[in-house]
This record gives C-alpha cells, structure tokens and sequence, in this order.
C-alpha cells in the first residue's frame, strides 16, 4: 500500500519570497514520486518527478525537489515565488513499472502569492 | 501531440440520468488511466487500461460504473442512474512504458455536476 501526506492546505508567500510545499510518502516499495500543480477549473500538470536516478529533481518554472529516503520525504522548492506559481500542488507516489502505475494523491496544497 | 483531450468538458444532469465521456490519449499511448477528483481532495484512482484490456478498477467504481477502450484507442466512462454523489471532475490520463517511468499526462477533465 502507498499513501501521500501533504502537511498543510494552504501556504501564502510573498512574491520573491522562498516557496516550500512539503510532502511525505508511504510506500513497500520503492517509490516513484510526482509532483503535478492543477490552474483553476484545469487538469494536472506535470512539474517534476523522481524515478530513482538522481535524488534532487529539478522540473519545469524553476520548481526542484529532494527525495529523501530516510526522511521518506519529497518537498517541493523554488527559490522565488511568481504571481503565476499561485494555483494547487499535488504530490504523488506510483510505485513499479511494467504493472498497474496508478498515481496516489495527497490532498493539495493551494499557494498563494501575495504581490 | 496535442495532449489529452477530454469531452465533454463540463456536464450537467439530473439525478438517474446516464452519462458518457470521452477522452482520447496522446496517441503512442497504450495506457489510459480514469480519476475521480472531489472539491477539495486529491485525484482517487477509478480505473486502468493497458491498449484495449481493463486491467484493474478501484474499489471506487460502482455497479453503476463502466469504462472501455475499443480497439485501445480512446475511451469512454459511463454513469448509470446518476447520484448527487457522482458530481465530480473526472480526469483522464495516458501513458507509455517508453523511457522506463509511465509517466501519466492529464487531460483538462470533465466536470459533472448532478442536480
């Protein structure tokens, strides 16, 4: 079994400020994590992922995240926070290719930006 | 490519009311994936697809429930005899083994909402 703990349902930072969205896995197995962000009345878009090559990951719009397996962490960083970046967060966890890779959601993070 | 589509984008219906959507994959594709999305929650897993074969369906997919893939091409979900409890956005996502991760694109999805 896996799961997604996403600590929080809403963070607000200041534009240029540092943004951190955290997430903590649950998984038997090694994971392969995800970190999708979804726009108002839209799907899911893909930021970044970890599929156990290198453990700082770095994705689209200057997002990155750090696979820590001890921590069974994946937190999701950038440097400094855009207007664009406000929308939803979701974090994700799949576990072997070559079966069923279904994706489990945490909850979202909702990011605002304050300007 | 261009991407998942799903249609339609929004519905509307009333309680016992069947239902039908659409969503066509990115075309080298031959997995399909179907979500269900609450206000509020993340994505839960609904169904899977490898080319043509329904391979694994959620706890969550009622009687009232089914999806297919002719010929592994697009596919369609369908609700029978609506609930209020079936408003929902219903994401659809592809994916291929090619590069070793599966990772899942998404699709805008279908908004459903049950009066």
């Amino acid at each position: 079994a896996q799961s997604v703990t996403q600590l929080g349902s809403h963070v607000s930072v200041s534009e240029g400020a540092l943004v951190l969205l955290r997430c903590n896995y649950s998984s038997s197995v090694p994971p392969y994590l995800f970190w999708y962000v979804q726009y108002p009345n839209q799907g899911l878009q893909l930021l970044l992922k970890y599929t156990s090559a290198a453990t700082l990951v770095k994705g689209i719009n200057g997002f990155e995240a750090e696979f820590k397996k001890s921590e069974t962490s994946f937190h999701l960083t950038k440097p400094s926070a855009h207007m664009s970046d406000a929308a939803e967060y979701f974090c994700a966890v799949s576990t072997a290719t070559g079966a069923n890779s279904k994706l489990t959601f945490g909850k979202g993070i909702t990011l605002s930006v304050r300007p | 490519d261009t991407g998942v589509s799903q249609n339609p984008r929004h519905k509307i219906t009333k309680r016992g009311q069947n239902v039908t959507f659409r969503c066509d994959p990115i075309s080298e594709h031959n997995r399909l994936y179907w979500y269900r999305q609450t206000l509020g929650q993340g994505p839960e897993f609904l169904t899977y697809f490898q080319n043509e074969a329904q391979l694994e369906k959620s706890r969550l997919l009622s009687d009232r429930f089914s999806a297919e893939r002719p010929k592994g091409s697009f596919s369609t979900l369908e609700i029978q005899r609506t609930e209020q409890g079936d408003s929902a956005m219903y994401l659809c996502a592809s994916s291929s083994l090619a590069g070793g991760s599966d990772t899942q694109y998404f699709g805008p999805g279908t908004r459903l909402t049950v009066l």
